[in-house]
């Protein structure tokens, strides 16, 4: 188990370029979720997939945010047309849901921080 | 939607004195709660859950926390502080797979 990865750790760009970010879930995880984290607050909550589905997308921030899991393994988060104020740490987190349970547990990556100059 | 609170945004303690985190939730039914730690510049490292039973968990690093419905109240608890405690401390709730965060308290250790 070699935990949750993110790529690129740290990302400079200037306003106005797109970024792309990369999700590595725990191997047989199903389920895949983003967060945004500004300084001084908690994660707050974009997306998720459930294998290649994204089940919820309606708190992502604004139409210049996406995110795909094609084939239900890796992940990628884009945000088109930076902003200064998309400045922040992207989260992703990963956990194995049962629907006998109803429960999972979710298991966060390092983060990929963002500064938009 | 549900919501969480911690009160506290900075707690500091003296290393080997007892910690206490304050958690509150608002919510119709019980949700799944949770505590998290972030040290700095990292990801968030489970450290208990609750999703049913014993209203009193055991987590990692001698952690623990009692939830107490009547007062929608998660408070993490460790009876002797390390040095290596120092870290920002999350408390979450997860209601109909909606996870909401609190802002967090930030634990400083005196030596």
């Amino acid at each position: 188990d070699t935990g949750v990865s993110q790529n690129p750790r740290h990302k400079i760009t200037k306003r106005g370029q797109n970024v792309t970010f990369r999700c590595d879930p725990i191997s047989e995880h199903n389920r895949l979720y983003w967060y945004r984290q500004t300084l001084g607050q908690g994660p707050e909550f974009l997306t998720y997939f459930q294998n290649e589905a994204q089940l919820e997308k309606s708190r992502l921030l604004s139409d210049r945010f996406s995110a795909e899991r094609p084939k239900g393994s890796f992940s990628t988060l884009e945000i088109q047309r930076t902003e200064q104020g998309d400045s922040a740490m992207y989260l992703c987190a990963s956990s194995r849901w049962e629907r006998e349970s109803s429960t999972d547990t979710q298991y966060f990556g390092p983060g990929t921080r963002l500064t938009v100059l | 939607a549900q919501s969480v609170t911690q009160p506290d945004i900075h707690i500091t303690v003296s290393e080997g004195a007892s910690l206490e985190l304050r958690c509150n939730y608002s919510y119709g039914a019980t949700p799944y709660l949770f505590w998290y730690v972030q040290s700095p510049g990292q990801g968030l490292q489970l450290l208990l859950k609750y999703f049913s039973g014993d209203t009193l968990v055991q987590g990692i690093k001698g952690f623990e926390a009692e939830f107490k419905r009547s007062q929608s109240s998660f408070n993490l608890r460790k009876p002797s502080v390390h040095w290596s405690d120092a870290a920002e401390y999350f408390c979450a709730v997860d209601a109909n797979n909606d996870m909401r965060f609190g802002a967090g308290t930030r634990l400083t250790v005196k030596p």
